[in-house]
């Protein structure tokens, strides 16, 4: 089974609108941690936000906030007020604290914004 | 200390050759990974080292791949007798874990692009 799965190859929104990227994740761990990164076609990814297992409340940096619905095991990234340099590939991953270091990838989610 | 830095980020190669990559963490990070990321998926974990010893690695890591950080600072990841099917980015990430490190993110540098004729 997928560790990580990002459903939406493929996203457009229009330039200072809202957009959610969807992510959910299979893993019986109950310590791990969700990460959201953002890949420009330069090809360097960067991070954006972290969400912790047990954290109580969601996560938040800037205009990036992860809305974190445990039960149902969904991580999706919010960007508020998109900008243009907004427009890459995000990619939601996963690290589980008890089965190793690696982390686990989605295949990414290609984020256009519009003027 | 201006991030992790790989090298060389394009290289050609005709099938059969060798080639080297080379990535250099940030210089206080104590883990370094090694990822391959082809076109249209997510970055695909290789190995990953804890200063200089290397802890895990991947089953996409054929014998013609090998990974070394020698001193615990910079990394080398060398593919022999590459194959069309290696053509990747290869991406290095470095991060620190430790008691108070937290979430342990990882940093990635820009990739180092293979393209094998």
């Amino acid at each position: 089974a997928q560790k990580i799965t990002q459903t939406q190859p493929g996203m457009f929104v229009q330039e200072k609108e809202a957009v959610t990227l969807d992510c959910t994740y299979d893993t019986s761990d109950p310590s791990y941690g969700l990460f959201w990164y953002k890949q420009p076609s330069s090809g360097e990814m960067i991070f954006l936000i972290y969400q912790g297992s047990y954290d109580q409340q969601n996560a938040t940096e800037g205009r990036y906030s992860l809305n974190f619905q445990k039960a149902r095991k969904s991580a999706n990234l919010v960007i508020s007020a998109s900008q243009l340099g907004d427009s890459a590939m995000y990619f939601c991953a996963m690290r589980e604290a008890n089965t190793g270091n690696q982390f686990y990838f989605g295949t990414g989610t290609s984020l256009t914004v519009i003027p | 200390d201006t991030g992790v830095s790989q090298d060389p980020r394009h290289k050609i190669t005709k099938r059969g050759q060798n080639v080297t990559f080379r990535c250099d963490p940030i210089s206080e990070h104590n883990r370094l990974y090694w990822y391959r990321q082809t076109l249209g998926q997510g970055p695909e974990f290789l190995t990953y080292f804890q200063n200089e010893a290397q802890l895990e690695k991947s089953r996409l890591l054929s014998d013609r791949f090998s990974a070394e950080r020698p001193k615990g600072s910079f990394s080398t990841l060398e593919i022999q007798r590459t194959e069309q099917g290696d053509s990747a980015m290869y991406l290095c990430a470095s991060s620190l874990v430790g008691r108070l490190s937290g979430a342990n993110v990882l940093t990635f540098g820009a990739g180092s692009r293979l393209t094998v004729l």
